[in-house]
């Protein structure tokens, strides 16, 4: 099946700075990926959603100021956590879609301290 | 709106016992897509299934089952014998017709310990 890395797979920051995500599929073109938002114990929840070459949409409640996400090819989008705080303490997980199907990553620990 | 629920947060079982996952979706799509995942403790999604709202017919695949009711909206996960290697987090998730935005609703997750 279709591959989807992110990368880092594990990140430890300090608040106030910012961290990057890299999501990508590794043989397949994702003319969508999606970023999803796990705390401990909890479900995932959909961050946003974007599409190569516009701009993300994202979910309510998210802000779109802080979680900066870029979709510039159809292999690569990026996650960058601006601004981080111990609250943005989460699992980080991507997924592509390729036609209908959708591919997640393995996911990226973020710990703020 | 779209809205997933598993009721059972936390199930227990020895190995060898069957054990049922319940899924109940709620959805205004007359075309949507069910699936169940299960997360390890390493945190990785692995798919198990997708089912199409016009495909009723319940799958059996190995020791898991899956049984579709459209009629109780819902889409229950029967794992029979079980294994110590089956314990995880299940999610059920749904989404709408793949031709449109294809985002996942995902239930909160079903916890199962599987003992020796």
């Amino acid at each position: 099946g279709a591959v989807v890395s992110q990368h880092p797979s594990r990140v430890i920051c300090k608040s106030g700075t910012s961290v990057k995500i890299e999501c990508r599929s590794l043989d397949f073109q994702a003319t969508t990926m999606f970023w999803y938002r796990q705390f401990p114990k909890q479900s995932l929840m959909l961050m946003a959603t974007s599409n190569e070459g516009s701009k993300a949409t994202y979910e309510q409640g998210v802000e779109k100021d802080k979680f900066l996400i870029n979709h510039a090819s159809l292999t690569l989008s990026t996650l960058t956590v601006t601004s981080a705080h111990p609250e943005d303490s989460s699992f980080y997980i991507c997924s592509a879609q390729d036609y209908y199907e959708q591919y997640f990553g393995p996911g990226t620990r973020l710990t703020v301290t | 709106a779209q809205k997933v629920t598993q009721a059972q947060t936390e199930i227990s079982v020895v190995e060898k016992e069957d054990v049922t996952l319940d899924c109940v979706y709620e959805t205004r799509d007359t075309t949507y897509y069910l699936f169940w995942y299960k997360q390890p403790p390493s945190g990785e999604l692995v798919f198990l299934i997708r089912r199409n709202s016009f495909d009723e017919q319940n799958e059996i695949s190995g020791r898991y089952s899956w049984n579709f009711q459209k009629s109780t909206s819902s889409f229950n996960f029967t794992i029979t014998a079980s294994q110590v290697v089956d314990s995880a987090v299940y999610f059920c998730a749904l989404s709408g017709p793949r031709e449109a935005n294809s985002k996942l609703t995902f239930g909160k997750g079903i916890t199962l310990s599987v003992r020796p």
